[in-house]
């Protein structure tokens, strides 16, 4: 499976977008991108997973370039509820085996 | 709709002791994974099965058994525990493994 690269923290401010990038330069054609958040004593919650382009949902975008080797999740106008880890995982759609990596400590500020 | 369930919640083990960790859910998921979360540290997948009656090893395997007992079921036995399993175990599910569910987690302390 590709692995993945991203920062090892991050500090935001209230009110601010907040853009957390991963890179994998592994990438195979059939993998997904996939993101997760985790906030202390739980369990990861999935965000928002995308192949190509750009995603939207009401909580999150995820940006795919063109080459798929690295993938931005942005977040838009954090409140400090959203101070968790945020993990990108790259795996193929129909593959069992989901690996997560160290993931990027999101600290927003008041 | 409860999701995923783990249990216990805590446990706090002796050194050879062996235990058993319980996950069920009940969102009629065909896939069922169990992962160790160190301090400070992501998560690494232990076991998973893709369906019932089906289980593969993942990155830690090693010092664990898992035991796909329905399709509802997956339960992670420690057969002699020892302190390097200290960790938080979450429990997943998926459908055709697009989204996982993870539970709420096992605080686990070996002694």
């Amino acid at each position: 499976l590709a692995k993945t690269t991203q920062p090892i923290s991050m500090d935001s401010y209230e009110g601010q977008e907040v853009n957390i990038t991963c890179s994998h330069n592994n990438i195979a054609t059939n993998d997904y991108i996939t993101w997760y958040q985790q906030f202390p004593s739980q369990g990861p919650r999935f965000i928002i997973q995308g192949y190509k382009t750009k995603v939207t949902n009401e909580v999150a975008s995820l940006f795919i370039p063109a080459d798929r080797k690295s993938s931005t999740l942005s977040l838009p106008r954090v409140s400090l509820s959203d101070t968790a880890v945020y993990y990108c995982l790259v795996g193929l759609y129909n593959f069992n085996k989901f690996y997560f990596g160290s993931g990027t400590k999101l600290n927003v500020k008041p | 709709n409860a999701g995923v369930t783990q249990t216990p919640k805590f446990q706090v083990l002796k050194t050879g002791q062996s235990m058993t960790l319980q996950c069920a859910q009940d969102m009629n998921h065909n896939s069922m994974y169990w992962y160790r979360q160190d301090p400070g540290m992501g998560l690494r997948l232990i076991y998973y099965s893709a369906s019932e009656g089906t289980t593969d090893k993942g990155e830690v395997p090693n010092g664990y058994n898992v035991s796909r007992l329905n399709k509802r079921e997956f339960s992670l036995r420690l057969e002699s525990a020892a302190p390097s399993q200290t960790s938080v175990y979450f429990c997943a599910s998926s459908e055709r493994h697009e989204k996982l569910f993870f539970g709420s987690g096992t605080q686990l302390s070996v002694l």
